[in-house]
């Protein structure tokens, strides 16, 4: 099974708001992944957790806060976002890097972000 | 830098025939991965096929098969047999460093009944 999971699946909040995406795998990954698409673009990467550690922050605005709890779960805190970061979130996990076709990253289906 | 070219923004493709995606890449490094991943308009990445830059023969996925011509540094992304349920945005992608993703911009195929 390759499934990755993401909740919700759209959400609207306004430039106040605090709100949590929240992603889960079962596979057994070590390594998970936050990407930030905007329309008719490919996925940027935002950060990169391997064995629950934060190992790549590609200078992420700090309204962006990731958090992973354990080795199943990771989240992405926002907090007084700005319309532009109106986009489709992806979380995706793999193995470790350097390991063959087992480096393949797996996505989960992505929550569609609105900030009003 | 290691980056990937798409060149065909938009490609159609009669249902039952086979297409051919371009993808070429660039790269200094003797090992690295290359990807392909479809996308529907739903918006989740579905992972299709990869193909390692020391594997010798070309990989194959059902009715998916990639054309690596690494003196080309092309990796192409073969369809056959095409289907309704194939019309989506597809990306290239190379694997960089620290398990990065770098992705081309993307081919949108559209398939005709």
């Amino acid at each position: 099974d390759t499934e990755v999971t993401q909740t919700p699946k759209h959400l609207v909040m306004g430039m106040t708001n605090k709100k949590s995406l929240k992603c889960e795998q079962h596979m057994g990954h070590r390594a998970m992944y936050w990407y930030k698409q905007k329309a008719k673009k490919p996925p940027e990467l935002m950060f990169v957790y391997s064995y629950e550690k934060l190992s790549i922050n590609e200078s992420v605005p700090s309204r962006f806060s990731p958090e992973c709890p354990n080795s199943s779960l990771l989240n992405l805190h926002l907090h007084a976002l700005q319309p532009e970061d109106s986009a489709l979130y992806l979380c995706a996990s793999s193995w470790l890097p350097g390991q063959g076709n087992q480096e393949t990253q797996y996505f989960g289906p992505g929550t569609r972000l609105l900030v009003l | 830098a290691q980056k990937i070219t798409q060149t065909q923004p938009g490609m159609f493709v009669q249902e039952k025939e086979a297409v051919t995606l371009d993808c070429t890449y660039d790269t200094s490094d003797q090992s690295y991965g290359l990807f392909w991943y479809k996308q529907p308009s739903s918006g989740e990445m579905i992972f299709l096929i990869y193909q390692g830059s020391y594997d010798e023969q070309n990989a194959t996925e059902g009715r998916y098969s990639l054309n690596f011509q690494k003196a080309r540094k092309s990796a192409n992304l073969v369809i056959s047999a095409s289907q309704l349920g194939d019309s989506a945005m597809y990306f290239c992608a190379m694997r960089g460093g620290y398990n990065k993703l770098i992705f081309g911009a993307g081919t949108r195929l559209a398939v005709h009944p």
